[in-house]
């Protein structure tokens, strides 16, 4: 269970509002990836990197947006362009990205629009 | 969209009944991984398949990975209240997103006592 945490556990988003998801991990992993899940389907690719600087568009990237200064962290951006955030959003990370390699998710953050 | 399936979305079992659910996609499969998360929780890996026809156990889990590699199935025999939660099977597919994981639908187990 350990190394990836994200913060906060619970969010609340106004109307046109900005949020940034926080994701940290302690495993050394190269990439990261953001994921979103909505009841009764399965996880959705928002973004990933597979390297500091770097990053890539999964399949829902519209309306969001991420950074990767550091290979520690990729906090994730919910943007007013985001017309229905309300989900669970996962991190996950892997040791280089490769496309068969185990992922390691975090605990989640829970997003709800007000 | 998605490109791989599983069926069933949802099924419900009483305490020590078996419960199988089976995982599809529309490409051949490099490997195929699956996956848990407990309700609330987030997913934790459970096993790699590699193998055309592999087959592997854990405990009262057994995975199997087919001959085409083209799908995979997960069967739990006796079933315990702690196998409650959603499982999802992944593989490596091209989509417009690039070739990353791609995680299936994922199959909802609740037991009864």
């Amino acid at each position: 269970d350990g190394g990836i945490t994200q913060s906060p556990k619970y969010l609340f988003r106004k109307e046109g509002q900005n949020v940034t998801l926080s994701c940290e991990q302690n495993l050394n992993h190269d990439a990261m990836y953001w994921y979103r899940q909505d009841p009764g389907q399965g996880l959705r690719l928002i973004y990933y990197s597979q390297i500091v600087n770097d990053f890539q568009k999964g399949d829902i990237a519209e309306g969001y947006s991420v950074s990767r200064e550091k290979k520690e962290s990729f906090p994730l951006t919910v943007t007013s362009a985001q017309k229905n955030p309300t989900a669970f959003y996962l991190c996950a990370s892997s040791r280089t990205g490769h496309r068969e390699e185990t992922q390691y998710f975090g605990p989640g953050t829970r997003l709800l629009v007000l | 969209g998605q490109q791989v399936m599983q069926i069933p979305q949802y099924q419900h079992v009483q305490e020590g009944e078996d419960f199988t659910t089976y995982c599809n996609s529309s490409t051949t499969l490099s490997n195929i991984q699956w996956y848990k998360q407990r309700p609330g929780g987030h997913p934790v890996f459970l096993i790699q398949l590699v193998k055309s026809g592999e087959v592997k156990k854990q405990k009262r889990l057994t995975f199997q990975f087919g001959e085409a590699k083209k799908n995979s199935s997960l069967h739990i025999t006796a079933t315990q209240t702690t196998d409650v939660g959603t499982y999802f099977c992944a593989g490596p597919i091209l989509t417009g997103g690039g070739n990353k994981l791609t995680f299936g639908t994922g199959t909802q187990l609740k037991v009864e006592l």
